[in-house]
């Protein structure tokens, strides 16, 4: 089954917009990760925030995570079109387990 | 680093038939995952490996599939009698303890 929820489960912006996209999770987190993958495409990893953290960036990436809440959001800041693909929330699963837990993704479009 | 890589990328084949995937991870990668994606659902974690000893595997793994790291470098994933549910993208993922996990372009299996 899978922990993350991703809001909205698509997203059309034009170029130069910003895109946020939501995550939230059940259970307890050590950390939280987003991926992007583009059509047909594996994924690749983008930004990992640790669950003593708040916010975080890399480049035009921004995450914030809210242990409270369970939910994180990933803000694309000038978007491109290169920037369409769709973007997973993974969380770590308790117990010593090695495995990510996925979100069903939040799908962008971004319109030149 | 010439990545994780995944073969074949594509497979077709009839109810019941046998199928083999292969993944190479990426060459000083310890930990090994595959996982399976169906459309519109983020990945479902299949099973893990630390160098050739299998770890952990998901209860989505039915006594059809089975996977091997026999030299704890390239891993297989067998799929046995094969269903039309198990049409779905088969990704491999590679990391060293702590590091995000990098995934390979996955095989798409069609079971018709």
């Amino acid at each position: 089954s899978q922990q993350g929820e991703e809001d909205p489960q698509a997203l059309s912006i034009q170029e130069g917009e910003n895109a946020t996209m939501n995550c939230s999770y059940k259970t307890s987190i050590n950390n939280l990760q987003w991926y992007r993958q583009n059509s047909g495409r594996g994924l690749v990893h983008l930004i990992l925030i640790r669950s003593n953290e708040r916010e975080k960036h890399s480049g035009r990436l921004r995450v914030t995570l809210d242990t409270s809440k369970k939910s994180s959001s990933l803000l694309i800041t000038a978007s491109r079109a290169a920037d369409t693909a769709s973007y997973f929330c993974a969380t770590d699963a308790q117990g010593g387990s090695e495995k990510l837990v996925f979100g069903k993704g939040t799908k962008l479009t971004v319109n030149p | 680093d010439t990545g994780v890589s995944q073969d074949p990328r594509h497979k077709i084949t009839k109810r019941g038939q046998n199928v083999t995937f292969r993944c190479d991870p990426i060459s000083e990668h310890n930990r090994l995952y595959w996982y399976r994606q169906t459309l519109g659902q983020g990945p479902e974690f299949l099973t893990y490996f630390q160098n050739e000893a299998q770890l952990e595997k998901s209860r989505l793994l039915s006594d059809r599939f089975s996977a091997e790291r026999p030299k704890g470098s390239f891993s297989t994933l067998e799929i046995q009698r094969t269903e039309q549910g198990d049409s779905a993208m088969y990704l491999c993922a590679s990391s060293l303890r702590g590091s995000p996990l990098h995934f390979g372009n996955g095989t798409r299996l069609t079971v018709t």
